[in-house]
């Protein structure tokens, strides 16, 4: 099973959308989780972390399930400029080391 | 803009070549990374510096050879590559040298084709 799994999708959305992604992730002794937004040929750059008690940022809600092991991201009311690949990241433990999921593709049309 | 800068941003290599990916860095930052990245897959992580010292190296061939001059340079040393190893490779910071809060500031990339 690999360490942390997302839906690659694409997800296919008009504007104005609400799209959710579910992030797994396999060690339950993960401490930290971030998502991460990479457009096409650029670097990724941190978009939120995810606390234990969910975190809102704007149009982004990010949510921590620990019994269940996945972590999620709500995005209301789409933009064309949310296309991108969304990367799910876990901290498996306290150190320097981030593994990340494979990314959801999300697309914005008009 | 990014503030990690990466050079070259494209580079093509023969096999029996020597060259060289930078990174530089001027915000302080603890921690230093090289990622390897290929076409629609997620960053792997390749090395990390803390503090100068090289801290985890993930198993990485040694044609890869990683070296830190100071806390805001990080070179990458390519010798005898091989064509799987085209990909972006990716250079990162972080504020501490533990990932507390997560956020990795990457440089744009060096797009290294291996002919």
């Amino acid at each position: 099973r690999k360490e942390v799994e997302q839906d690659p999708g694409p997800f296919n959305v008009p504007e104005g959308a609400t799209v959710a992604f579910n992030c797994t992730y396999s060690n339950s002794a993960s401490q930290s989780f971030f998502w991460y937004r990479q457009d096409c040929r650029k670097e990724p750059k941190l978009l939120m972390s995810v606390y234990s008690s969910g975190n809102e940022d704007g149009r982004f809600t990010a949510q921590l399930n620990r019994a269940s092991q996945y972590i999620s991201l709500l995005i209301r009311d789409s933009k064309l400029s949310d296309s991108a690949t969304y990367l799910c990241v876990v901290n498996p433990q306290h150190g320097n080391k981030l593994v990340f999921g494979a990314g959801t593709i999300l697309r914005v049309k008009s | 803009d990014t503030e990690v800068t990466q050079t070259p941003k494209h580079l093509v290599m023969g096999m029996t070549n020597k060259k060289s990916l930078k990174c530089e860095q001027h915000m302080g930052h603890r921690a230093m990374y090289w990622y390897k990245q290929k076409a629609k897959k997620p960053p792997e992580l390749m090395f990390v510096y803390s503090y100068e010292k090289l801290s985890i190296n993930e198993s990485v061939p040694s044609r890869f050879s990683p070296e830190c001059p100071n806390s805001s340079l990080l070179n990458l040393h390519l010798h005898a590559l091989q064509p799987e190893d085209s990909a972006l490779y990716l250079c990162a910071s972080s504020q501490e040298a533990s990932i507390g809060t997560g956020e990795l500031f990457f440089g744009e990339g060096s797009r290294l084709t291996v002919l």
